[in-house]
């Protein structure tokens, strides 16, 4: 069963400071990791996608990924209240057209002003 | 921008009763997909379609059915719905084009309750 996990959480962080998020996956095959935000009763969003190992930057987003570890991770600088939302990792099973990714429970991230 | 759309955000039914959920979506994308989420459970996986007419049944897709007649077009279909399908249903779509598997976008949700 390919599956990806994540810390359910909350996550609770100040305003100002960084929200590190983390999701490990169990397919080795799996080439291609997405993170999507949603905020309550809305659908997901997509936020930053990462395809090569180590850093990728976006604004104050950073996906990190480390496919020896199977780990993948999102910083969010500076955090905002309006941060405040369920994060869901996410993994492509790889190189196939037509496949669906796989995604984790997400994790809930509350941020204090 | 990629654009998917849902037929109703909101929609309640009778236990019995026949259900279909609409999803289209505008950018010319071969997948199309059709998840639940509920508390607890994330996304769960119902049906998928990678092509036109094409279905491939996803991780709960008992008591549901899928068509697909039109590239834009993908339908779920609740044949007699049940109380135990009360959830959010998420409609998705991505392109097959460029090698790995690209990003879903979604559409916004119908909050499906039966009673």
């Amino acid at each position: 069963q390919k599956e990806v996990e994540q810390n359910s959480g909350p996550l609770s962080v100040p305003e100002g400071a960084i929200a590190s998020l983390n999701c490990t996956y169990s397919d080795r095959g799996s080439q291609s990791f997405f993170w999507y935000r949603q905020y309550s009763g809305k659908s997901p969003e997509l936020i930053m996608f990462i395809y090569s190992n180590g850093d990728k930057e976006d604004g104050r987003f950073t996906a990190q990924l480390n496919k020896a570890s199977q780990y993948v991770s999102l910083l969010i600088r500076d955090s905002q209240p309006s941060d405040s939302a369920t994060y869901l990792c996410a993994a492509g099973p790889g190189g196939q057209a037509g496949t669906a990714l796989i995604f984790g429970k997400g994790t809930t991230l509350s941020v204090s002003s | 921008d990629v654009k998917v759309t849902q037929s109703s955000r909101y929609l309640v039914k009778r236990t019995g009763e026949k259900v279909f959920l609409e999803c289209v979506q505008d950018m010319d994308h071969e997948n199309m997909f059709w998840y639940r989420q509920d508390p607890g459970l994330g996304l769960r996986l119902i049906y998928f379609s990678y092509d036109v007419k094409m279905k491939e049944k996803g991780d709960i897709p008992e008591g549901y059915s899928v068509s697909r007649e039109k590239k834009e077009r993908f339908s779920l279909i609740l044949e007699s719905a049940s109380t135990n399908q009360t959830s959010m249903y998420l409609c998705a779509s991505s392109s097959s084009a460029g090698g790995p598997q690209n990003e879903q976008f979604f559409g916004p949700g119908t909050r499906l309750t039966v009673l």
